[in-house]
């Protein structure tokens, strides 16, 4: 079973810059996060949807970041324009349903730069 | 708001010896579920064992298993017989489900080198 995907795995970019990541979920899975983790500190979750609908997002900084998952599959979170702090590795998961009992995937991780 | 403690920031540990995670959490929540996830130097997180608050008896996995002590609100991990597979970062997660929301909150990690 492939895992979950995710591109591109590095980036680099000057601080106002924008920058989106891709998210390619495990199949059949109807729940996908984002998570951000800063270097030191454990992830924490951006936005979680099920399906096409946005779940949580109640910690997505909504000013700057933004994210979709049109077909309920795909996802792609977008920060514009991205700041210093924003530097982090951000996590793609996917589980198949939303509950506890359903194990969340985690991708490998793109980690940015803002420089 | 819940919160997770992991006060080791580094451990070490030779192969085929045990060593125990400590992890304490903060929350007001009867029903919730408790994690431990590694993430090998590679990056991706995998899960490692899982606990449900309501159930007494603690959770074992192959070699891992935890010690959960509802009242003190503390959750540890036992790794038993250390491999250097083992060697990662470990994190402590706890997560309230509500409706379709199932929101992980997690540690700052414990770093785990298991040396020969």
């Amino acid at each position: 079973e492939a895992g979950v995907a995710q591109s591109p795995r590095y980036k680099i970019i000057e601080k106002r810059q924008s920058v989106a990541f891709w998210c390619n979920p495990i199949s059949g899975h109807a729940t996908l996060y984002w998570y951000q983790q800063i270097l030191g500190q454990g992830p924490k979750l951006l936005i979680q949807f099920q399906n096409n609908g946005v779940v949580d997002d109640s910690q997505l900084p909504k000013d700057r970041f933004s994210a979709e998952r049109l077909k309920g599959v795909d996802s792609t979170l977008k920060i514009q324009p991205a700041k210093l702090e924003d530097s982090a590795v951000y996590l793609c998961a996917s589980s198949l349903d939303p509950f506890p009992t359903d194990t969340q995937y985690f991708g490998p991780g793109t980690r940015l730069t803002v420089l | 708001a819940q919160t997770v403690t992991q006060s080791q920031p580094e451990m070490s540990v030779q192969e085929a010896e045990t060593v125990t995670l400590s992890c304490t959490y903060d929350t007001s929540e009867s029903n919730y579920y408790l994690f431990w996830y590694k993430q090998p130097p590679s990056r991706q997180m995998i899960l490692v064992i899982r606990q449900e608050a309501y159930k007494q008896q603690n959770a074992t996995e192959n070699r891992f298993s935890v010690n959960f002590q509802k009242a003190a609100k503390s959750f540890s991990l036992k790794i038993s017989d250390s491999q250097l597979g083992d060697t990662a970062m470990y994190f402590c997660a706890f997560m309230r489900h509500t409706g379709t929301a199932s929101k992980l909150t997690f540690g700052t990690g414990t770093r785990l080198q298991v040396t020969l």
